[in-house]
């Protein structure tokens, strides 16, 4: 049972490219959130996908675009990385509403 | 506007002895308080959900209480694999979209 998997582990982009982080889930959630996590700042919502084809901001938009593909997966996407999207990037599916969120392992994306 | 500050940012142990994490929160109606566990390198790992005020939970030395304006999770007589970062979220009602707002979390370091 591999709950939450995230693509790449680890990226480095130039100034300026675009690039994709994948996350899938097999745990049949409906909701799928995407966080970043910069040192002093704690995670913070980019997006979120309450069920397949719906999806909204969060705290942290400016910069991305998500896709939600269907149930199990939940792109974000980066058009013009540029070095402030630097950070480690967390794909989250709760249960429920108030239920436990599982996290991925994280992906780990320099932009220089 | 939801929001958590956990306190200390950092704490230094030694082995067996006990101490507190604290957690204060502001939220438009509780829908449930979270605890967490990260290690370096990894995604956060689920602990304890709290739903409402003198609700309490254990799991081996961890032991997590809940009041209308804050979290404490306790350590009892900790070991050095206890050593971890402990975030807290909330999730409310109206706020914030209902999302789990997190906060900065606090660094646990046990030595032998």
């Amino acid at each position: 049972n591999a709950g939450v998997t995230q693509t790449p582990k680890f990226q480095v982009l130039k100034t300026g490219q675009s690039m994709t982080l994948q996350c899938a889930q097999d745990m049949n959630h409906n909701s799928m959130y995407w966080y970043r996590q910069d040192p002093g700042m704690g995670l913070r919502l980019i997006y979120y996908s309450a069920s397949e084809g719906t999806t909204d901001k969060g705290e942290v938009p400016n910069g991305y675009n998500v896709s939600r593909l269907n149930k199990r997966e939940f792109s974000l996407r980066l058009e013009s990385a540029a070095p402030s999207q630097t950070s480690v990037y967390f794909c989250a599916s709760p249960q429920g509403r108030a239920t436990e969120a599982f996290f991925g392992q994280g992906t780990r994306l320099t932009v220089v | 506007e939801d929001q958590v500050t956990q306190s200390p940012e950092a704490l230094r142990l030694q082995e067996g002895e006990s101490s507190s994490l604290n957690c204060s929160y502001t939220v438009s109606g509780l829908r449930g308080l979270f605890w967490y566990r990260q290690d370096p390198g990894k995604g956060p790992e689920f602990l304890f959900t709290l739903y409402s005020a003198g609700e309490e939970k254990e799991k081996e030395r961890l032991k997590a209480t809940l009041t209308k304006k804050e979290s404490f999770l306790h350590i009892t007589a900790p070991k050095p694999e206890d050593s971890a970062t402990y975030l807290c979220a909330v999730q409310g009602y109206g706020g914030s979209q209902g999302n789990l707002i997190f906060g900065k979390g606090t660094k646990l370091s046990v030595k032998p």
